[in-house]
């Protein structure tokens, strides 16, 4: 079945810094991307997704980009705060019958 | 709305205890899913329910988890008999087309098998 990767397993960065998160998936079938965070002690939440007729996808200061050929995906995050602090978690599915693998996640944390 | 509700936020076990955990998704949403997050393992999938079908049941956790989902406004899983290593976060999480979309996640009930 799918297998989901993420790398870096955790990092920490200085305020303003940028970071890549890294994710890879084993099925070719894959069509629907989601990334997910998880602040400490909240609840995961949804922040941008891409789907694979899509190269790359903005939202502020989130910017996916997907590799169809390389199953690869990476999520950079720019001027990072200490609020972005958190566990990120990379997401596939095929399609809308079956459910999303999820990663291993990336923890993130940044220090001012 | 409220968005996915979840009962208890803890729990307490002694081994071979049963224990019933309480979900509630967003409404008008027709996916449920249930998953383990431990450190280790990340997350696992248990149960996944497309309009109140079971359609994956999470293979490895067959024999003591049982999820249900009596309406389309409430599931529960239980775990019986419970054992240490059951020992993690149980989140529920709800969407409106399963792997196509967004899910929205519960604040998870924390379970500590003794």
């Amino acid at each position: 079945g799918e297998q989901v990767e993420q790398l870096p397993s955790s990092l920490i960065v200085q305020e303003g810094a940028s970071v890549l998160i890294n994710c890879s998936y084993t099925d070719s079938a894959s069509v629907y991307f989601p990334w997910y965070k998880q602040e400490p002690g909240k609840r995961l939440q949804f922040i941008i997704d891409i789907r694979s007729n899509m190269e790359r996808k903005q939202n502020q200061r989130l910017t996916l980009l997907f590799d169809k050929k390389t199953k690869h995906l990476s999520l950079h995050i720019t001027a990072t705060q200490p609020g972005d602090s958190a566990i990120y978690f990379c997401s596939a599915s095929i399609n809308s019958g079956t459910y999303q693998r999820f990663g291993t996640g990336t923890k993130l944390q940044v220090v001012p | 709305d409220a968005g996915v509700t979840q009962t208890p936020r803890h729990e307490v076990a002694e081994k071979g205890q049963t224990i019933i955990l309480k979900c509630e998704p967003v409404s008008g949403h027709n996916d449920l899913f249930w998953y383990r997050q431990t450190k280790i393992q990340g997350l696992e999938l248990l149960s996944y329910f497309r309009s109140k079908s079971l359609m994956e049941d999470g293979g490895a956790f067959k024999d003591r988890f049982k999820a249900e989902m009596l309406n389309s406004s409430f599931s529960t899983l239980k775990i019986q008999p419970t054992e240490p290593k059951d020992s993690a976060v149980y989140l529920c999480a709800s969407s409106q087309l399963g792997g196509q979309d967004t899910q929205y996640f519960g604040p998870g009930t924390r379970l500590l098998v003794l």
